[in-house]
């Protein structure tokens, strides 16, 4: 069984760049994660689909950051324009429903210079 | 509001030691997570812990959960250099199901 990709795996960008990072969860996985990690730190929440629909981006950067989930399974992250503290790496997850087991994808290493 | 705090963040040990990480939770949890994440890697799904008492094994590892103390431990069991890696736990309550994660416990396991 496939695992949850995502692309790019690196990203380098200038700061004021749009940067895009996709994600393919885990087939009929219902739920769908954003988080961002940063060297040192446990990743952190920036959004949670179910299905199509955001039901939680209280932690994403609205100013900066959009999110989309067509058709309830592949996922677009966006930011624009990237700052230098977007430095970080950028983890989709998923799992089948709530509460249920969650899997990560190897997750996108953005710098931003 | 709900905090996660790991100890130690930093383990050096020698293969064939045991050792404990520890996983102190400010508030009442409904279900409480522990992963591993290799260096450059993603995080892999180790345990999830339910209930109070609740005790999971696999391999080396082995954790515990005790809701009243808000602790659960990871209990490594003569360490082998294969372990290495950085170990979160997580928590989340079932009425927003929003993880919150501790810090990470970086383990090296030194041959």
């Amino acid at each position: 069984e496939a695992g949850v990709v995502q692309s790019p795996r690196y990203k380098i960008i200038e700061k004021k760049q749009p940067v895009a990072f996709w994600c393919n969860p885990i087939s009929g996985h219902n739920t769908l994660y954003w988080y961002r990690q940063n060297l040192g730190q446990g990743p952190e929440l920036l959004i949670r689909y179910e299905n199509e629909e955001a039901v939680d981006d209280s932690q994403l950067p609205k100013d900066r950051f959009s999110a989309e989930r067509l058709k309830g399974v592949d996922s677009t992250l966006k930011i624009q324009p990237a700052e230098l503290g977007d430095s970080a790496v950028y983890l989709c997850a998923s799992s089948l429903e709530l509460a249920a087991r969650t899997f990560f994808g190897p997750g996108t290493r953005l710098t931003v210079l | 509001e709900l905090k996660v705090e790991q100890n130690p963040l930093f383990l050096s040990m020698q293969e064939g030691k045991n050792y404990t990480i520890y996983c102190n939770y400010s508030t009442t949890s409904d279900r409480l997570y522990w992963y591993r994440q290799d260096p450059g890697k993603s995080l892999e799904s180790l345990f999830v812990l339910l209930s109070n008492g609740a005790v999971k094994q696999e391999g080396r590892l082995m954790a515990s959960l005790d809701t009243k103390a808000r602790l659960s431990t990871l209990h490594i069991t003569a360490a082998v250099h294969d372990l290495s890696a950085t170990y979160f736990c997580a928590v989340d309550k079932a009425s927003n199901y929003q993880l919150i994660w501790g810090a990470g416990t970086k383990l090296i396991i030194k041959p």
